[in-house]
């Protein structure tokens, strides 16, 4: 167990939805981070926060968006799904003050289908 | 921009024989490299990663990898494979920044 909680597990939806995505971090971890696992493209980096704070962002497509809230768990919206969304999403915390030489822990992910 | 390549996409293997997954990557600037192993219906975990130092770096599970700049290689081994070590593996590299950029994933298949 990473300590790294998502939810849901599993989703699934029709084309045109939107979905949220939510991500509890290790419990001092300030950093999140969003990843999007599909066959064809391997693991995406989507996103990142730092203690609330957008701070570097990837493949992420314009009808994605995430935050990080106070409490620093955070949440990815997914909005007019297509078909091609279908992934396994991740997140992963890292209890790093300095970038980029920690470990990342993964959650289990969500898988998202859309139909 | 950085990237990794995973050369090998799948790799079988007889159990109790050595493995190599090939991990390269590109960047013009100094490197932090991971290797992540992802069981099935989980999560990625990590197996060892390279900050500086030795180029020898061991990890979980029996695990090793060497850092080789000359050839921008991370290439990770075992010198005796497990059915349980059927996985895939992700090599990964960090800039000093907060973006890991991982590679597509190399399937570990140990046959009996």
């Amino acid at each position: 167990d990473s300590g790294v909680t998502q939810t849901p597990k599993h989703l699934i939806t029709a084309t045109g939805q939107r979905v949220t995505l939510r991500c509890s971090p290790r419990s001092g971890d300030l950093s999140v981070y969003w990843y999007q696992q599909s066959l064809d493209q391997g693991l995406q980096f989507l996103i990142h926060y730092y203690n609330g704070e957008e701070r570097a962002k990837g493949n992420i497509l314009e009808r994605f968006s995430a935050q990080q809230f106070p409490d620093l768990h955070s949440e990815l919206n997914l909005s007019s799904l297509e078909l091609g969304d279908s992934a396994l999403y991740f997140c992963a915390s890292s209890p790093q003050t300095s970038g980029g030489t920690g470990e990342l822990f993964f959650g289990e992910g969500s898988r998202l289908t859309v139909l | 921009a950085q990237s990794v390549t995973q050369l090998d996409s799948q790799v079988p293997v007889f159990e109790e024989a050595p493995v190599e997954l090939r991990c390269n990557y590109s960047s013009s600037v100094s490197v932090y490299l991971f290797w992540y192993v992802q069981y099935p219906n989980q999560g990625l975990q990590l197996l060892l990663k390279y900050l500086s130092g030795s180029t020898l770096v061991k990890g979980i599970n029996g695990f090793e990898a060497e850092f080789n700049k000359s050839q921008t290689s991370f290439h990770l081994r075992k010198p005796s494979v497990h059915i349980s070590d059927t996985a895939e593996y992700f090599c990964a590299v960090s800039v000093g920044t907060y973006k890991y950029i991982f590679g597509t994933g190399t399937r570990l298949k140990v046959l009996a």
